[in-house]
């Protein structure tokens, strides 16, 4: 099974400064990497798929970079929406496993 | 607009087992597949399985391969699954979520079911 790890766990950034997540893969995972926001009581919700992708909607601050096993997510110009945890995953689609990643949590410095 | 609306939260004895449903709206139902995402408190999100909605076929985690089972109904364009021989380890957020094959990705996702093993 493929095991995603993030980091770090919590970063702590100041409102209007650039925030940067990191992703890992235990294996390649070519491009299969999605990411996700999580606000507390609510559904993740789709950001970044394809790597770099930005789903519909999804500002221009957000954007995904990497491939194989080291992925990327930066949040430039960080507002107050923007605090929350985000997950990245992997998927194969044969076998069929999907896998996440523990969670960043981003707080308000 | 897309909508994936869950059934509501549950209280299950250990042992018992327990049916989340999962209506959609706004997209054609056959055409996607949904699949099964829990979250126990404080842990990482965890894939169950998915329901090619249109044939009908399933594949689950082998985590949950034996105890998980979902089905669909295409009539009332619903989703269900069931897990059974529930433990306190069970407890957890259930979520369903469409599979966007051309982006690869969970586009939608369902509000959650809360499911709660308590003796």
């Amino acid at each position: 099974e493929i095991v995603m790890t993030q980091s770090p766990a919590t970063l702590s950034v100041s409102p209007g400064e650039r925030a940067i997540l990191s992703c890992r893969a235990s294996q390649s995972v070519s491009s299969n990497l999605v990411w996700y926001q999580q606000k507390p009581g609510q559904a993740p919700r789709l950001l970044i798929y394809g790597a770099s992708t930005r789903a519909t909607g999804i500002p221009a601050r957000f954007s995904g970079s990497g491939s194989g096993t080291e992925f990327t997510l930066t949040i430039s110009s960080l507002q107050s929406e923007d605090f929350a945890v985000y997950y990245c995953q992997q998927y194969n689609n044969w076998p069929p496993m999907y896998t996440f990643g523990q969670g960043t949590k981003l707080e308000i410095k | 607009q897309v909508q994936l609306v869950q059934s509501g939260a549950e209280v299950r004895k250990p042992g018992a087992s327990v049916k989340v449903s999962c209506k959609t709206s706004g997209y054609a139902f056959t055409t996607y597949a949904v699949h099964w995402v829990r979250q126990a408190p404080g842990q990482r999100l965890e894939w169950m399985g998915w329901i090619n909605a249109g044939t009908g076929t399933t594949r689950y985690s082998q985590k949950f391969q034996g105890r998980v089972t979902i089905t669909r109904d295409t009539s009332a364009t619903t989703a269900y699954m069931e897990l059974s021989s529930l433990t306190s380890e069970d407890t957890a957020v259930y979520y369903c979520a469409r599979w966007y094959n051309g982006d690869g990705s969970f586009d939608y996702w369902g509000q959650g079911s809360l499911v709660t093993v308590s003796s």
